[in-house]
C-alpha cells in the first residue's frame, strides 16, 4: 500500500530538548516536505526536497533541520524545541516537484511545554 | 492580498443539498489546482485535481475553473453527514515549486 508515514503521532516535550519526527515514503517519490499546520494559518510549508540531498526552506524553517540522506526518509530535527512550534505537523511527498498531488502522513501533534 | 483565499465558514448545508465551495487566487500564472478534504485532526486527502478552465466531475464532486477570474470551485452534491469536513484549495503558483494552500472551509452538513 502506498502510503508515508510519519512517527510519532502525538508528542510532548520540554523546551530545548532535541527531538526527530520521522518521515518515510513508499512511492519512490523525488519530491518532499514538511508543513505545519496552525489555526487560521493554514499549513505552511517549513522546508521541502527535491531529491536526495537537495534540500532547501520553504515559508517557515526558522528553528527547523532537515535531512534527505536516503530517498525514502526526510527526518524533521527540532534542535531546541520552543513552545511556539507547538503545531500539528505534516510530512508529505510528491512524484515531482511541480503539478503533482501531494500524499500526507498522518500527521505528528507536538506539543512543547 | 493572500496568494490563496477562502471562506473560513462554517458553511452549513442540509443533508441532499449542494454545497458550493469557493477559492479565489492572486497569482495569475497558477496552473494546477486541488481540492483536499480534512477531518478533524486528520491528514489532507485529495478530492479532485483541475488544470484546465471549465469543469471537472467525479462522482458527486464537480472542480469549476475560470482562469479569466482567478477562481476556482468545488461543488457536492447530495451532501451527506459524512461530508463534513474542512476543505482546503490548494495550488501551483506560476513562480513558486510547491502547493501554496489556503486555509480551508469547514463544511458541516446537518440532519
Amino acid at each position: 500500500e502506498a502510503q508515508v508515514t510519519q512517527n510519532p503521532r502525538y508528542l510532548i516535550t520540554v523546551t530545548g530538548k532535541k527531538l526527530t519526527v520521522t518521515c518515510s515514503q513508499n512511492m519512490n517519490h523525488e519530491y518532499m516536505s514538511w508543513y505545519r499546520q496552525d489555526p487560521g494559518l493554514g499549513l505552511r510549508q517549513i522546508y521541502y526536497s527535491m531529491n536526495v540531498e537537495v534540500t532547501d526552506k520553504g515559508d517557515v524553517p526558522e528553528g527547523y533541520k532537515v535531512s534527505r540522506k536516503e530517498k525514502r526518509n526526510f527526518p524533521l530535527i527540532l534542535e531546541s524545541p520552543s513552545p511556539n512550534q507547538t503545531s500539528l505537523y505534516f510530512c508529505a511527498s510528491q512524484s515531482s516537484w511541480m503539478n503533482t498531488e501531494a500524499f500526507f502522513g498522518q500527521g505528528t501533534r507536538l506539543t512543547v511545554v | 492580498q493572500k496568494e490563496v483565499e477562502q471562506n473560513s465558514g462554517p458553511l452549513s448545508v442540509p443533508e441532499g443539498a449542494i454545497a458550493s465551495l469557493n477559492c479565489t487566487y492572486s497569482d495569475r500564472g497558477s496552473q494546477s489546482f486541488f481540492w483536499y478534504r480534512q477531518y478533524s485532526g486528520k491528514s489532507p486527502e485529495l478530492i479532485m485535481f483541475i488544470y484546465s478552465n471549465g469543469d471537472k466531475e467525479d462522482g458527486r464532486f464537480t472542480a469549476q475553473l475560470n482562469k479569466a477570474s482567478q477562481y476556482v470551485s468545488l461543488l457536492i452534491r447530495d451532501s451527506q453527514p459524512s461530508d463534513s469536513a474542512t476543505y482546503l484549495c490548494a495550488l501551483y503558483t506560476g513562480t513558486a515549486s510547491k502547493l501554496t494552500f489556503g486555509t480551508g472551509t469547514r463544511l458541516q452538513v446537518t440532519l
